[in-house]
């Protein structure tokens, strides 16, 4: 069946040190979304990235899709703390998407 | 605008006792979802809801759960009998159009602790 792996699990970096997260998958996605959850809070949806080889910004965040649609990454340049969270990559995959959040990838930024 | 809400946001109770989780989703959305979070599995979706309609239960875990959605606008994931291993935070989720390959908003979560 369909895998997707979001790396690593956990990154500790200082502030201002840029951070890059990352989901691949053993098969092509129709799409794929990227949320952030704060410590103690709820996902929230920041974007949805649907061409192949697609790039978004948001302020200080980078995310691209990959040529192939099977991988994508979230990178984050001068992490401040408010980035502190856990960044999830639910991903669709050919007719049917059944949701999959996973663990994510968890940032702690140092001050 | 009101997100989706979710109650109560902390329940206690002991093992055995029937759980009761109530969601209400955004108006004009029409999927709903319900995930279970722990750090051991992370994010699970349970249930996912399209017109009212149970379209995907695989995520449920055992008989003891159930879900239902009787309208558009309320929808409830009942645990009985609880066990302390569903001692978690449960999430209800809606987004709106067609399918579920739409972006969820989440509603803030019920913390269940079962003793």
């Amino acid at each position: 069946g369909q895998q997707v792996m979001q790396i690593p699990q956990y990154q500790h970096v200082q502030e201002g040190e840029d951070f890059t997260t990352y989901c691949n998958s053993s098969t092509t996605l129709s799409n794929i979304q990227w949320y952030k959850q704060r410590p103690g809070g709820h996902p929230v949806f920041l974007i949805q990235l649907v061409k192949s080889g697609e790039v978004k910004k948001q302020k200080r965040l980078t995310f691209q899709f990959g040529e192939a649609k099977k991988n994508s990454s979230l990178h984050i340049t001068a992490t401040q703390t408010t980035d502190v969270g856990t960044y999830f990559c639910p991903y669709a995959s050919g007719g049917s998407y059944i949701p999959t959040f996973g663990r994510g990838t968890s940032l702690i930024v140092h001050p | 605008d009101a997100g989706v809400i979710q109650s109560p946001r902390h329940e206690v109770t002991e093992m055995g006792q029937e759980v009761t989780l109530r969601c209400k989703p955004i108006s004009g959305h029409n999927s709903l979802f319900w995930y279970r979070q722990t750090m051991m599995r992370g994010l699970e979706l349970l249930i996912y809801f399209n017109n009212n309609v149970p379209i995907d239960d695989s995520g449920m875990p055992e008989d003891r759960f159930s879900a239902k959605m009787p309208n558009a606008s309320f929808s409830t994931l009942k645990i009985q009998p609880s066990e302390p291993r569903d001692s978690a935070v449960y999430f209800c989720a809606s987004s709106s159009g067609t399918g579920p390959n739409q972006p969820q908003h989440f509603g803030d979560g019920t913390r269940l602790s079962i003793l």
